[in-house]
Formats: structure tokens, sequence, C-alpha cells
């Protein structure tokens, strides 16, 4: 039940933009987004508790379709700091984080 | 500050050794929860507690135990019959528990190593 998540890695010039999706088999009731850098606890981002829902929070933001099974993580304009391990987590019947997406963020 | 303080930061385990895991929280939440962490991976549950005196075991449980006599504390004991215990253990904690929606906030992690 882990959610899929892609890429798996992704490298950005600053400036730039990505987004990372998030997968899964089963039915998705909430989304969580959390950004870990190397070595450290994972951080909270955002969640997102329905479907159609729309969040974000300087350049970072999040979607969630919940009849396809997906949520989205959109980084606009990216800075050196958005670099890290970003994981998708979502409730089943406990809690699956998704496989990662390693995003690096150069000069 | 509020927070969760995990204990020791790196851990040594020899063969045939049970080793304990310190996770402490002083938010006053409810839940909590175990997960391992191997290198380039994912984050998988162990164990998680919703009210203290009661705990549900996660996908991953074998050779782990766990115990909630407390509302802040939730030890985690690897135990020898755990035979690859060499990972990155997370501890973490929300409000509400799994179905609520809350937000987990995490602890700074134990590193364990096999001598």
């Amino acid at each position: 039940q882990q959610p899929v998540q892609s890429p798996q890695a992704v490298i950005l010039r600053e400036g730039e933009d990505a987004v990372i999706n998030c997968s899964s088999s089963k039915a998705l009731y909430s989304v969580h987004w959390y950004r870990q850098k190397h070595g450290e606890a994972p951080i909270f981002l955002m969640i997102l508790l329905k479907g159609g829902e729309q969040k974000g929070h300087d350049k970072i933001s999040a979607s969630f379709n919940e009849k396809k099974q997906q949520s989205s993580l959109y980084l606009t304009a990216s800075q050196l700091s958005y670099s890290g391990t970003y994981f998708c987590g979502t409730r089943g019947n406990q809690f699956y984080f998704g496989t990662g997406t390693s995003l690096t963020v150069i000069p | 500050d509020g927070g969760i303080t995990q204990s020791p930061k790196y851990l040594f385990r020899k063969e045939g050794q049970n080793v304990t895991l310190s996770c402490e929280q002083n938010l006053n939440h409810d839940a909590m929860y175990w997960y391992r962490q191997d290198p380039g991976q994912g984050l998988r549950l162990i164990y998680y507690s919703q009210i203290v005196n009661d705990f549900q075991k996660g996908d991953i449980a074998e050779g782990y135990s766990v115990s909630r006599e407390k509302k802040e504390s939730f030890p985690l004991t690897v135990t020898s019959a755990q035979k690859n215990p060499t990972a990155f253990y997370l501890c973490a904690s929300s409000m509400l528990g799994l179905g609520m929606g809350q937000p987990q906030h995490f602890g700074d992690g134990t590193r364990l190593s096999i001598l």
C-alpha cells in the first residue's frame, strides 16, 4: 500500500520549477507532504484532507485529486534550501510513506 | 520548547543483545509512532500507539517490541530476533490518531549499528 512517487530524483537550477507526484493503488483519504534533509528528521510541509483541495505557502503548494488517487507537490522558483528528499504519506489501515523523491537545487 | 526527544543519537548492538531506544514528547500528543529508515529508502512503520496502554503493529513489527505506559513516552526495544537492525530509527507523534489528518512531528532519530 506504499504510495509511489515520481520522479525518483530531480536536479534543478535555482529559480526553476518542479513537480513531484504521489500515486496510490488504494483510496487516498488524506495526503501529507514532508521534506527530509540528509541525516535529519522529516519536516512537515502540509496536509490535504479532501479531494480537490489545494494548499500552499511561500512557493510550495500541493493538490489532491481524490478520484485519481493522486497528489502533486509544486515547487516554484526553487531555492537552494529546497534540496532534500520529499515524501508523501497517506492513511490506509495504518500510515504509509511514499517511496521518496530526491530533489537537488544547484546554483 | 515542546518537542520530541530521542536518545541515544547513536547506538551499537552486539549480536544476541536487546537494546532499547528512548522516545519522549512534551507536546501532549495522543499518538506516537516508530519508523525505520534504511539508506536511500522511505520510512516504514514499526509500531504505533493512539492511546496509553494500547499499540498496534505496523508492517515490520517482527523483532521489535514497544510499551506505552505513559502518554509522554514510547520506548522501542530491538530484540535479538531482529536479524538486520542496522538502520535509522525515527519516533514521531501527532495530536490525534491516524485517521484524524494531523501532522506528525519527528524526533532527531537514533542511528543503530551492529558491532
